[in-house]
């Protein structure tokens, strides 16, 4: 079965700090991958999604970027973090375009 | 994406069956409906998804409308782990925006 990986779970950071997030998933090739950031009480903002290695696009102008080294290998990025980078990191994946998502466990960061 | 419209917020009896709409007027003859929801804290859960029949499955039933502009997740005996916020999407291309979606509270 299919499976998703996100870490860390919680992360706290100074503003200016480097970023990275991790997001991994096994038992599937070739899946679509996503990032996306919720603010408090806020829906889902789609950052970036990606439908093979070196294939990603950005969605949202902002101080972040993501990369995909490998297959199933998705990583969020930033050089320095602002504080208005807190929020829900959420990563997902899909096998395809029509069907749905299924999404990790996310990363709360919070920026100090 | 195909915009979708859901009330911010709505309540439920303990026991009674939960109806949340969603309007998505701007949907394509080859685009699903999909409810998600989320638990506080945690990712958003799938539900069910459709695309002209209705369908059923142990979490929920979706009921669509002929003319597929708009639809209704129900959960049938609605329990106090229900309680979330419930998102309807249309995606395209692969790629959704998650609204602010429908606030479900069930009460005791």
């Amino acid at each position: 079965s299919q499976t998703i990986h996100q870490w860390p779970a919680t992360l706290v950071q100074p503003v200016g700090s480097p970023l990275s997030l991790e997001c991994t998933v096994e038992g599937t090739s070739n899946p679509n991958l996503y990032w996306y950031r919720q603010a408090a009480g806020r829906g889902l903002q789609l950052l970036f999604y990606s439908i093979g290695i070196d294939q990603i696009s950005s969605e949202v102008p902002q101080n972040l970027s993501a990369s995909r080294p490998q297959d199933r290998q998705f990583i969020l990025s930033s050089k320095k973090l602002l504080l208005s980078d807190s929020g829900f990191y959420l990563c997902a994946w899909t096998p395809g375009t029509v069907y749905g998502y299924t999404f990790g466990s996310g990363t709360r960061l919070t920026v100090v | 994406d195909a915009k979708t419209t859901q009330p911010p917020s709505m309540d439920c009896a303990e026991g009674r069956a939960a109806n949340l709409p969603c309007n998505h007027s701007t949907i394509s003859g080859n685009e699903y409906v999909y409810w998600y929801r989320q638990i506080h804290s945690q990712g958003p859960q799938y539900i069910i998804h459709g695309l002209k029949n209705n369908e059923t499955n142990e979490m929920a039933s979706l009921i669509i409308t002929e003319d597929r502009k708009s639809s209704t997740l129900i959960l049938p005996h609605a329990t106090l782990r229900d309680t979330a916020v419930y998102y309807c999407i249309v995606p395209n291309a692969g790629k959704s925006t998650f609204g602010d979606g429908t606030t479900l509270t069930v009460k005791p």
